[in-house]
């Protein structure tokens, strides 16, 4: 199986900070990555697919990018509507696999 | 606008089997564009991947599932269900169900959750 090691686990941050995700794939997945975001006690949100394309109806500041097997999403001013889960994911192959998720708390 | 619902028991017994629907309203499943997908969720834990039914009816389980698990469509009544057997207290979760949609990106198809269940919360417990 693929693993998608995610970082940090957890992160405090506050309102307008810039804050960056990052996701590790342990083999090369090309751009086959998503992410979503997960509010307490909700279903996931697409955020991010294909590494860097912002699913419709998401806020630009939220982007995606890739670098070999290392993605990252950044958030570029953190909203108060922002602070959640945010997981990973791989779609290059089954099992499609999830990051362990980071917790985004407000500082 | 699409929804997808979860249903079933809440609560199931050990080494029994677990039986899920999802409903899907607002639009079609027989939609090529799309395939069908269940995920789940320990209490405080992160997400897994159980397993997806494709449009052409192929089916993907997770490995670690072994052979518990099977999904099927029903495109004229636009659901889909899940049957996990034998399950233990492990099996606690909320299970979500989830449309699968394929996206063409500089030329090469990505699939990725788009639509996602609220979720349905089930205890194995006796």
């Amino acid at each position: 199986d693929i693993q998608m090691t995610q970082s940090p686990s957890s992160l405090s941050a506050s309102v307008g900070d810039r804050v960056t995700i990052t996701c590790r794939a342990s083999r090369t997945i090309s751009n086959y990555v998503n992410w979503y975001q997960q509010r307490p006690g909700k279903a996931p949100n697409l955020l991010i697919y294909a590494a860097s394309t912002l699913q419709s109806g998401v806020p630009s500041r939220f982007s995606g990018s890739a670098s070999g097997t290392l993605f990252t999403l950044t958030i570029s001013s953190l909203q108060p509507e922002d602070f959640a889960t945010y997981y990973c994911q791989q779609s290059y192959t089954t099992p499609n696999t999830f990051g362990q998720g980071t917790r985004l708390d407000i500082k | 606008q699409l929804q997808l619902q979860e249903s079933g028991p809440g609560l199931v017994k050990p080494s029994e089997t677990l039986s899920l629907t999802c409903t899907v309203s607002g639009g079609s499943m027989s939609d090529s564009a799309y395939s069908w997908g269940w995920i789940r969720q320990p209490p405080g834990k992160g997400l897994e991947w159980m397993g997806t039914i494709y449009y052409s009816g192929s089916t993907y389980y997770n490995p670690s599932l072994d052979s518990r698990l099977s999904v099927s469509i029903d495109t004229s009544e636009t659901q889909f269900s899940l049957k996990l057997t034998s399950v233990t207290a492990a099996d606690t979760a909320v299970y979500f169900c989830a449309r699968l949609s394929y996206y063409n990106n500089g030329g090469f198809s990505v699939d990725c959750f788009d639509m996602w269940g609220q979720g349905k919360m089930v205890t194995v417990s006796s």
